[in-house]
């Protein structure tokens, strides 16, 4: 079945530094992944659409200058959260569609920010 | 906003059948039901959709009202593996089809 892979599962940064967060569909091509952000003990919040080739479609309340976003191919798109702080330690999760039954989701990439 | 309402969390006795039930009272006709589940600290997982018909697979049953305003994700013969997060999802139709993450339910199947 459609495989997402997302690197690193699990990051610790010190405040002010960016992190990088990949999310690669490994065996399709995906011309649109979505970024999720989840709190402890709370539910999958939807922060921004990755599209391939052209501008992410952030949700409202998400800040696009914050958390960047790239899809520069069919297969591969990073996150990038610039001068992270303690706040913005969290599970941030990416999913893409196949063409098939519903959405791939990766396994997740722990932050927490020092 | 999710579409979909779901009880916070249910306990189930291991090998008894764990049933699920979700609300989303105000479904458009072309949207579908999905079912995804979360075991702790992993992506979620899809587990079945449905339209208007019944659906079963090898994970799962998706029982489907009539009136489509509510559906029941039935996992037959729960273990405690099955223990996990459970979304009911609808497919918000927005040219990227988007998916909002309600609550969830929180099973837990137990010895």
């Amino acid at each position: 079945g459609a495989v997402v892979s997302q690197h690193p599962s699990w990051v610790i940064c010190k405040s002010g530094t960016s992190v990088k967060i990949e999310c690669r569909s490994l065996d399709f091509q995906a011309t649109t992944m979505f970024w999720y952000r989840q709190f402890p003990k709370q539910s999958l919040m939807l922060m921004a659409t990755s599209n391939e080739g052209s501008k992410a479609t952030y949700e409202q309340g998400v800040e696009k200058d914050k958390f960047l976003i790239n899809h520069a191919s069919l297969t591969l798109s990073t996150l990038t959260v610039t001068s992270a702080h303690p706040e913005d330690s969290s599970f941030y999760i990416c999913s893409a569609s196949s063409g098939s039954v519903g959405y791939t989701f990766g396994s997740g990439t722990r932050l927490t920010v020092v | 906003d999710a579409k979909t309402t779901q009880p916070t969390s249910m306990d189930c006795a291991e090998g008894r059948a764990a049933n699920l039930p979700c609300n989303h009272s105000t479904i458009s006709g072309n949207e579908y039901v999905y079912w995804y589940r979360q075991i702790h600290s992993q992506g979620p997982q899809y587990i079945i959709h449905g339209l208007k018909n019944n659906e079963t697979n090898e994970m799962a049953s998706l029982i489907i009202t009539e009136d489509r305003k509510s559906s029941t994700l039935i996992l037959p013969h729960a273990t405690l593996r099955d223990t996990a997060v459970y979304y009911c999802i609808v497919r918000v139709e927005s040219g990227t089809y988007k998916y909002i993450f309600g609550t969830g339910t929180r099973l837990k199947v137990l010895a």
